[in-house]
């Protein structure tokens, strides 16, 4: 039974691009949560998607966007990438009716040049 | 606004020694509190989690947590350490109260260990 799994595993860009990073949820989960972790830091929560829709999100700037697919995978864009979007990307699965436990992937670590 | 103190940001201990590592949560109805622990380089995994009931819980890996509401603590501890054990350690609630399932975490500790 595969966990969480994301890609890729590291990520090298420039100020200004835009990157698109990707994860599949744990095998029966229907929920993506997308947090981010910046160096020395604990997570933040950007967004959770569920059934094709983001239900919430964390006070990140509208550069921060997402997207679930039918089978529930999703992927995390981010544009105009700013130095300060260095970090490590994590993210989690869970079931709606049990949103309270959340399973993490290995993360994808970005870093803007 | 929901916030996850963990007053220590480095703590060594040796080999065979216990372990307590300390959280305090700011308060807020119906929290489900959490320990995660981060290997470098590695994604979190999940080590106990207290949603009610008994307040000493128990998790993977030999840890412990005891839920303190008058305290707002939710202390993490372990009787004897192993090397494997250093790593970084983050607490972490949610207040489903508040129709939100997201986690707030800490700024994590880290523990380093010493033979």
């Amino acid at each position: 039974d595969a966990g969480v799994t994301q890609s890729p595993t590291h990520l090298i860009k420039t100020r200004g691009q835009q990157v698109t990073l990707r994860c599949s949820p744990k095998s029966g989960h229907d929920t993506v949560s997308w947090y981010q972790q910046a160096l020395g830091q604990g997570p933040q929560f950007i967004f959770q998607y569920y059934e094709e829709e983001e239900r919430q999100r964390g006070n990140f700037p509208d550069r921060f966007s997402g997207h679930q697919f039918p089978n529930y995978s999703s992927e995390l864009n981010v544009n105009a990438l700013l130095l300060g979007d260095s970090a490590l990307y994590l993210c989690a699965s869970s079931s709606w009716g049990q949103l309270e436990t959340q399973y993490f992937g290995p993360g994808t670590r970005l870093l803007v040049l | 606004a929901q916030s996850v103190t963990q007053p220590d940001i480095h703590i060594t201990v040796s080999e065979g020694a216990s372990l307590e590592l300390r959280c305090n949560y700011s308060y807020g109805a119906t929290p489900y509190l959490f320990w995660y622990v981060q290997s470098p380089g590695q994604g979190l995994q999940l080590l106990l989690k207290y949603f009610s009931g008994d307040t000493l819980v128990q998790g993977i890996k030999g840890f412990e947590a005891e839920f303190k509401r008058s305290q707002s603590s939710f202390n993490l501890r372990k009787p004897s350490v192993h090397w494997s054990d250093a790593a970084e350690y983050f607490c972490a609630v949610i207040y489903s109260g508040a129709g939100s399932y997201q986690l707030t975490f800490g700024k994590g500790t880290k523990l380093s260990v010493i033979p």
